[in-house]
């Protein structure tokens, strides 16, 4: 069974330009979570999603947004880029009925310049 | 809110030592516990969960981990490193909504 996927995995940007991030779940994964990692904050949850509906949302500005589609594929987009924006971001799919377990793809790398 | 300590940014051992890397938690509720670890420029990989049921939880890559809920801890350990094992290792408990809270991460260093 085929992996997580995310494209594209490395980006460059300008502050100002916004971004669109695309993953796909694993086949049959409902669930579709976001989430930031840099090396000072860590890895932080942006959002998740399930059934095409927005379930929880972590603390972060309205410039990060995200939808997902009836295929359960997602997409996260970030407006305004500003230089801190800049991280590795990592999609995650779940099953549903199976909490928290979750199975991440390899990231898209995110620079803004 | 539930949160995560992992003790100790980098961890050395020796080929063939034993792997020991630390995790605490905090959580009001029953807590899913999870180890996952990260290669360079990679995402990351589930080695082993803790949902219910027995304590001591074998995952992958010969790695197990034990949830001591009178301690709050859930220690990742295995009986003989390997290079292979060099990585970065992230605990994570099960947050509010299905969501994953995760500590800093600990970087694992094998010496030959």
């Amino acid at each position: 069974k085929a992996g997580v996927t995310q494209t594209p995995r490395y980006l460059i940007k300008t502050r100002g330009q916004q971004v669109t991030l695309s993953c796909s779940p694993i086949s049959g994964h409902r669930s579709v979570s976001w989430y930031q990692q840099t090396p000072g904050q860590g890895l932080q949850f942006l959002f998740e999603y399930f059934s095409e509906t927005q379930r929880n949302k972590g603390n972060f500005p309205g410039r990060f947004s995200g939808r997902q589609f009836s295929n359960s594929r997602s997409e996260m987009n970030v407006s305004t880029l500003e230089l801190g924006d800049s991280a590795l971001y990592l999609c995650a799919s779940g099953r549903a009925g199976v909490s928290y377990e979750q199975y991440f793809g390899p990231g898209t790398r995110l620079t803004v310049t | 809110a539930q949160s995560v300590t992992q003790l100790g940014s980098h961890v050395s051992v020796s080929e063939g030592a034993l792997v020991l890397l630390r995790c605490n938690y905090s959580s009001s509720v029953p807590p899913y516990l999870f180890w996952y670890v990260q290669y360079p420029n990679q995402g990351l990989q589930l080695l082993l969960k803790y949902t219910t049921g027995a304590t001591l939880v074998k995952g992958i890559n010969g790695f197990e981990a034990e949830f001591k809920k009178s301690e709050t801890s859930f220690h990742l350990t295995k009986p003989s490193a390997h290079m292979s094992d060099a990585a970065e290792y992230f605990c994570a408990v099960s947050g509010d909504g299905n969501k994953l809270v995760f500590g800093a991460g600990t970087i694992l260093r094998v010496k030959s």
